[in-house]
This record gives structure tokens, C-alpha cells and sequence, in this order.
């Protein structure tokens, strides 16, 4: 097992676009979840997933975010006409779901810049 | 969640021992200490947990106070891929658990050779 994946490592985008991050986790995890870190600052929680059903949402993730996970598996989050504070480090994390407190495992980030 | 007190920043010599304290006075009886660090261009990794005594694993040392209001992590011989933010978080074991990870700005340690 390689771990939590995410694709791509850093994306640059113009204001107004709209953007996609994909996240692989180790397999057989129940849970996924998104935060987002911008400079300086620790992660914040955006989302988590427990298996295909999204079961919480931060204040943070606003109408112009969503993300799914279709088949309990890889997970996307959309990010629709982006704005230059959405410029942050968007890191996925995946934990087994088989205890309460579990360990999550996250993935290298994907770093956004919008211009 | 409750909240987490840490020093903004630490150094250390390598292969000398390092503790990194955490606040948490307002801690419940439900809540787990956990440690997580992120070296730098890197995700967070978990360190060590505990709930209510000291903990050991490969990585590092986890001393509780017997009032649980606050804890120490320790690495026993820091090196320098030890140089990383080191955040102390607490997660209640109650039927939200299993979702959200609640991060302060941790500490910054630097290991110096």
C-alpha cells in the first residue's frame, strides 16, 4: 500500500475557473476527509466521508465547494469560480473507520494558486 | 473541541531529548490526546494518543499529568528529520468521533546538528 495519494501536487489557475482535485486513500478506509491549510496556519477541516456518504461540512465550505465520493473509494472536490483566497494547500486524509478516535493518514496536498 | 495551548516555537540539539509541552485545561473525561506532526512539504503524520496514561510507541513518549490538564511529548534522541510542526489535539471518543481533526498552529521545532 502506497498510502493516501492526490492528484495533482499543485495547480495554478486564473480567478473565475473552475478546478478539481481527485484523492486516492488507502484502500479499504471507510472514512476520507478534506482540509484545507493555507501559509502558516494548521489544517482546517472542510469535509469528511464516511464510506459513499458525506456525513459533515465545515462553515468553510462554501456553496462554490463540493466534493463527492461516488463509490466509497477515490473522492473529488470541486472548486467552481475560484477566487485568489482560495490560494491554499488542500490535503485529503483517509482513516479505517473501525475505531472511534482512529488514526487518519493523509496525502502530500495539492497546493492551489489562483492568479 | 477543546482547546490546545503550545509554545509557538522550540529548538533543540540533535540527539539530545526534546519535550513539547501541551496545554488543554479544559479537557473532558471523553477526550484523547493525540499528536500529529508535518514536516515540511508534507501532509500531517500521526505521532502517538493516549487517553489517560503515559504511552509509548516507536516514534516518540507521551506523558499525561494525572490531572489530564496537560501533556508532554517526547523524543527521546531528536534528529534532524525531526524538524517539523508538532500539533497536540484533543478528539472526544463520543459519537462525533471519527471526523473532524481540530488543529491549532502547533509548535515549530528545530533540531539543530
Amino acid at each position: 500500500d502506497t498510502g493516501v495519494s492526490q492528484d495533482p501536487r499543485h495547480k495554478i489557475t486564473k480567478r473565475g475557473q473552475n478546478v478539481t482535485f481527485r484523492c486516492d486513500p488507502i484502500s479499504e478506509h471507510n472514512r476520507l476527509y478534506w482540509y484545507r491549510q493555507t501559509l502558516g496556519q494548521g489544517p482546517e477541516f472542510l469535509t469528511y466521508f464516511q464510506n459513499e456518504a458525506q456525513l459533515e461540512k465545515s462553515r468553510l465550505l462554501s456553496d462554490r465547494f463540493s466534493a463527492e465520493r461516488p463509490k466509497g473509494s477515490f473522492s473529488t472536490l470541486e472548486i467552481q469560480r475560484t477566487e485568489q483566497g482560495d490560494s491554499a494547500m488542500y490535503l485529503c486524509a483517509s482513516s479505517s473507520g473501525h475505531l472511534r478516535a482512529d488514526t487518519q493518514y493523509f496525502g502530500p496536498g495539492t497546493r492551489l494558486t489562483v492568479l | 473541541d477543546a482547546k490546545t495551548t503550545q509554545p509557538n516555537s522550540m529548538e533543540s540539539n540533535e540527539e539530545e531529548p526534546v519535550h513539547l509541552p501541551c496545554n488543554h485545561s479544559t479537557i473532558s473525561g471523553t477526550d484523547y490526546i493525540h499528536w500529529y506532526r508535518q514536516l515540511p512539504s508534507q501532509g500531517p503524520e500521526y505521532v502517538i494518543h493516549g487517553l489517560t496514561s503515559n504511552v509509548n510507541n516507536r516514534m516518540a513518549s507521551l506523558a499525561i499529568a494525572e490531572d489530564r490538564k496537560s501533556s508532554t511529548l517526547i523524543l527521546h534522541r531528536a534528529t534532524l528529520r525531526d524538524a517539523a510542526v508538532y500539533y497536540c489535539i484533543l478528539r472526544d471518543d463520543g459519537e462525533t468521533s471519527g471526523s473532524r481533526l481540530t488543529f491549532g498552529e502547533g509548535t515549530q521545532l528545530t533540531v539543530n546538528p
